[in-house]
């Protein structure tokens, strides 16, 4: 079993909509909880960090984490052909240790 | 922001010369990695670091070896490359946050 998982997708929706990612990880004792954006050719950027269960907004981008499931999402709202990219979920450990998905491609169609 | 420095950032190399790939931080940041990426696949950890002359080999096997001699630079160097050697490596760092930031990249392909 993987640390993190992840739909590789690919996950279409139209501009405007709300695309929903989601991830799930395996060992209970994750700590932190991130998601990361890469666009074709270049590397990870931080978009949220998730600590707490529960939601967490920035701006169009709002995680959610439920450490009992396991499971943590990324909803973007109002959704732009600039969100077009892979998004990666990572969860830290204990021990400074970072596991990722292997991203959900996510398409937004003008 | 991320402040994490990576070159050269795109390097085409012949098989079998030494080449070393920089990275550095001028945030004083003890812990920092070492991923490869291949276009569209996972991230792989090949190295680490959670201070000087510290080092780690991480999950993935790698021919690359590293060193920390200064907080500031973390170089991966490869003695001999090779075509299979052809990647992206990402360099990252631990923020005072506990956020893992990502340098550029260094985008190597190996003839």
């Amino acid at each position: 079993q993987k640390e993190v998982e992840q739909n590789s997708g690919p996950l279409s929706v139209p501009e405007g909509a709300i695309a929903s990612l989601n991830c799930t990880y395996s060992d209970r004792v994750s700590q932190s909880f991130f998601w990361y954006r890469q666009y074709s050719g270049k590397s990870p950027e931080l978009i949220m960090s998730i600590y707490s269960n529960g939601d967490k907004e920035d701006g169009r981008f709002t995680a959610q984490l439920n450490k009992a499931s396991q499971y943590v999402s990324l909803l973007i709202r109002d959704s732009q052909p600039s969100d077009s990219a892979t998004y990666l979920c990572a969860v830290r450990r204990a021990g400074n240790q970072f596991y990722f998905g292997t991203g959900t491609s996510l398409t937004v169609i003008p | 922001e991320a402040d994490i420095y990576q070159t050269p950032r795109y390097l085409v190399i012949g098989t079998g010369k030494k080449i070393t790939l920089e990275c550095s931080q001028t945030m004083g940041h003890d812990k920092m990695y070492w991923y490869q990426q291949d276009p569209g696949m996972e991230l792989h950890l090949i190295h680490y670091s959670y201070g000087v002359n510290s080092t780690e080999k991480g999950d993935l096997s790698s021919e690359s070896t590293v060193s920390r001699i200064r907080t500031e630079h973390f170089p991966l160097t490869l003695e001999s490359a090779r075509p299979s050697h052809t990647s992206q490596y990402l360099c990252a760092s631990i923020h005072d946050t506990g956020e893992l930031f990502f340098g550029e990249g260094s985008r190597l392909t190996v003839l």
